[in-house]
C-alpha cells in the first residue's frame, strides 16, 4: 500500500544534542509537510517543501531544519532539542498542482520525542 | 480568537448513538474542508474531504458544511466501541491561503459498548 512511513516511531535524546527525525512516502506527492503535535493540541505547521522549495513558517524555531534530498524522502533536524521541543512530529504529504483543487494532505504515525 | 474553533470535549456515548462533532470558522477564503480521525499513538488518518457547501455521505459518516455560518459538522450513525478516538477538523483556502491546513484541537470521542 503507498504510504508515508516515519521513523523511528520513538526517539529520546538529551537535551542539547542534536536529532534527526525522518520521513518516507511512496504516493509520489510533491508536497511535503513537517508538523508537531502536543498533547491535546492541534498539529502546528513547522515548515513544507513544495517540490524542492522550502517554506518556513514564521514562528518555526531556527533550532528547527529540514532537508528533502529526493521526492520520497524528507529529514527533520533539531539542532539543539529543549524540554519544549518534546512531542509528536507528524510528516504528511499531498499532491499539488497550481489551478487545481487544494488535496488533502496524507499523515504518518509520528515519531514521538522524548528529551531527557 | 483562533481562526479555527473545536470543542476539545470529551464525548462519551454508548454504542449505536448519533454522534455529532462540530467546528466553526472565522477566516471566509476557506472552502476545503476535512475531518480526521486520529487513534491515539498514531498519526490522523483522512476520514472525509468536502469543497464548499453542502452534504457528503460515506457510509456511517455524513460531513456538513455551512458556509454562510462558517459551521462544519461530521455525523456518526450507529457509533461503534472502534469509532473512539480523537476528530480533528481540518480546513483550507486553497491557493489564497498557500494550500495550508488551519486545524481544531480535535475532540476525544468515547463509545462505551
Amino acid at each position: 500500500d503507498a504510504m508515508v512511513i516515519q521513523n523511528p516511531r520513538y526517539q529520546v535524546t538529551q537535551f542539547g544534542k542534536p536529532v534527526t527525525l525522518s520521513c518516507s512516502q511512496t504516493l509520489n506527492h510533491n508536497v511535503m509537510y513537517w508538523y508537531q503535535q502536543k498533547s491535546s493540541q492541534a498539529p502546528k505547521l513547522l515548515f513544507h517543501y513544495y517540490d524542492k522549495d522550502f517554506n518556513n513558517e514564521a514562528d518555526t524555531p531556527d533550532n528547527f531544519q529540514s532537508r528533502r534530498p529526493n521526492t520520497s524522502f524528507c529529514f527533520l533536524d533539531i539542532r539543539s532539542p529543549g524540554l519544549g521541543d518534546a512531542a509528536m512530529y507528524l510528516c504528511a504529504t499531498s499532491r499539488e498542482r497550481p489551478g487545481e483543487k487544494v488535496q488533502p494532505q496524507h499523515f504518518g504515525d509520528g515519531t514521538r520525542l522524548s528529551i531527557l | 480568537q483562533k481562526e479555527v474553533e473545536q470543542d476539545p470535549g470529551p464525548l462519551s456515548v454508548p454504542e449505536g448513538a448519533i454522534v455529532s462533532l462540530n467546528c466553526t470558522y472565522s477566516n471566509s477564503a476557506f472552502q476545503y474542508f476535512m475531518w480526521y480521525r486520529q487513534y491515539s499513538r498514531k498519526g490522523p488518518e483522512l476520514l472525509m474531504y468536502t469543497y464548499s457547501s453542502g452534504n457528503k455521505e460515506d457510509g456511517r459518516f455524513t460531513a456538513q458544511v455551512d458556509k454562510s455560518s462558517k459551521y462544519i459538522s461530521l455525523f456518526i450513525r450507529d457509533s461503534q466501541p472502534s469509532d473512539s478516538a480523537t476528530y480533528l477538523c481540518a480546513m483550507s483556502g486553497g491557493w489564497s491561503t498557500l494550500g495550508r491546513l488551519y486545524f481544531g484541537r480535535g475532540t476525544q470521542l468515547t463509545v462505551w459498548p
